[in-house]
């Protein structure tokens, strides 16, 4: 596709399970980035990858959290034992190189019952 | 601690009259700043940026001014159209691009026809 794309668009799940959300990024783009945005809140900040490493993990809220990129592509956020406060939408975004504009997906929205 | 701030969480303005969105940073060490444009379930886009070496963009009828000296910028949209209606996210970020985003909480703008 010609844009970002995430999926599941939504996920209900109940408190204690885990959930794995996954990025594609635009194709090509080396830079991905992971963003949550909780009811009346801006974007949070959570980690970003250049190619496949992850320079900066202090974003990320607990180590519940997890991240990870294979082949300088897809991304997976992996949230183990899922509390309600984790409810929110994750937002993915690429770019073509660190620094550069960015380009989000439509996001996914989590809620943990 | 927000470093990122947009006090007002909502405008109302009507169509064809101007629309100002501000925003107010913290940290000195921010010289990049971008305007996203979010609509409901989308992924926020791109709208405008601005350099710190700079203290004025206008890209169509989209002008974003930076004072450095009072750490403000605003968004001025004019005239403003129905399909502006939109969350508007004000993010900043430090040596020239190269740090992750930090946004603000968003200004929801409803132009009124």
């Amino acid at each position: 596709g010609a844009g970002v794309s995430q999926s599941p668009s939504n996920k209900v799940t109940e408190k204690g399970k885990d959930v794995e959300l996954r990025c594609d990024p635009i194709s090509g783009h080396t830079a991905l980035y992971w963003y949550r945005q909780s009811l009346g809140q801006g974007l949070e900040f959570l980690i970003y990858f250049q190619g496949n490493s992850a320079p900066d993990k202090s974003g990320l809220p607990s180590d519940r959290f997890s991240a990870e990129r294979t082949g300088g592509s897809v991304s997976t956020l992996t949230i183990q034992r899922t509390q309600q406060e984790d409810s929110a939408v994750y937002l993915c975004a690429s770019s073509l190189v660190f620094g550069n504009e960015q380009f989000f997906g439509p996001g996914t929205r989590l809620t943990v019952l | 601690d927000q470093q990122v701030k947009q006090n007002s969480p909502s405008l109302s303005v009507q169509e064809g009259r101007i629309s100002i969105l501000n925003c107010d940073y913290t940290n000195s060490m921010f010289d990049y700043f971008l305007w996203y444009k979010k609509y409901p379930a989308e992924g926020p886009t791109f709208l405008i940026s601005i350099s710190s070496i700079k203290d004025k963009n206008e890209d169509g009828r989209f002008t974003v001014f930076l004072n450095k000296s009072a750490k403000h910028l605003s968004l001025h949209i004019v005239p403003s159209q129905p399909g502006d209606s939109a969350v508007y996210f004000c993010a900043a970020s430090g040596v020239s691009g190269n740090t992750p985003l930090v946004f603000g909480k968003g200004t929801r703008l409803s132009v009124i026809a």
